[in-house]
């Protein structure tokens, strides 16, 4: 079992439409939560993070965890063109050295005018 | 602030052939990390350091070596290069377990 997993996608939406972007780890003992946005060819840049269970909201996005369900989700809404970029879920795990992080495969997200 | 800078940006090694990817950060961060990324798959942790002296093996630490002499520089040496050493490598900083800082970079084609 992979330690975090993403549907690769590609997720395809509309412009001013909500994308739903999915993530779910193994391992209960993962404490902290990142989304990074990759856009092609270049490096990852971190848009959300959160560690507790529930909402989190920053202008258009918002991140949302569950911790009984072992599930993050990063949702943006009224998606624009510019959003149009591979999404990388990164967990840190309890118990491990600090800092280290566990990333999916990405999840790339096309948005279309 | 610079931010992390790595260089090269681009590099192609024949098969057996070593080189040193150079890593720096202006930020004082105390960690930093290596990451690889193959095409269509996220990141793996090639080695990281929590502070000047101090590094430990990541998830694929096979044909990689690492130093940290001071806090600003994590060079990634590579001493026998391999075609399954072609992958975008990725350094990043940060302060303790906060926000990772990542460079832009540098493109390892082995042939």
């Amino acid at each position: 079992q992979k330690e975090v997993e993403q549907n690769s996608g590609p997720l395809s939406v509309p412009e001013g439409a909500i994308a739903s972007l999915n993530c779910t780890y193994s391992d209960r003992g993962s404490q902290s939560f990142f989304w990074y946005r990759q856009y092609s060819g270049k490096s990852p840049e971190l848009i959300m993070f959160i560690y507790s269970n529930g909402d989190k909201e920053d202008g258009r996005f918002t991140a949302q965890l569950n911790k009984a369900s072992q599930y993050v989700s990063l949702l943006i809404r009224d998606s624009q063109p510019s959003d149009s970029a591979t999404y990388l879920c990164a967990v840190s795990r309890r118990g491990s050295t600090l800092g280290r992080l566990y990333f999916g495969r990405g999840t790339q997200l096309t948005v279309w005018p | 602030n610079a931010g992390v800078t790595q260089t090269p940006k681009f590099r192609i090694l024949k098969i057996g052939q070593s080189m040193t990817l150079q890593c720096t950060q202006d930020m004082n961060h105390n960690y930093m990390y290596w990451y690889r990324q193959d095409p269509g798959m996220g990141l793996k942790l090639i080695y990281y350091s929590v502070g000047a002296g101090i590094t430990d093996k990541g998830e694929v630490p096979n044909g990689y070596n690492v130093s940290r002499s001071t806090t600003e520089d994590f060079p990634l040496r590579l001493e026998l290069a391999a075609p399954s050493q072609t992958s975008v490598y990725f350094c990043a900083s940060s302060y303790g377990d906060n926000e990772q800082f990542f460079g832009p970079g540098t493109r390892l084609t082995v042939l």
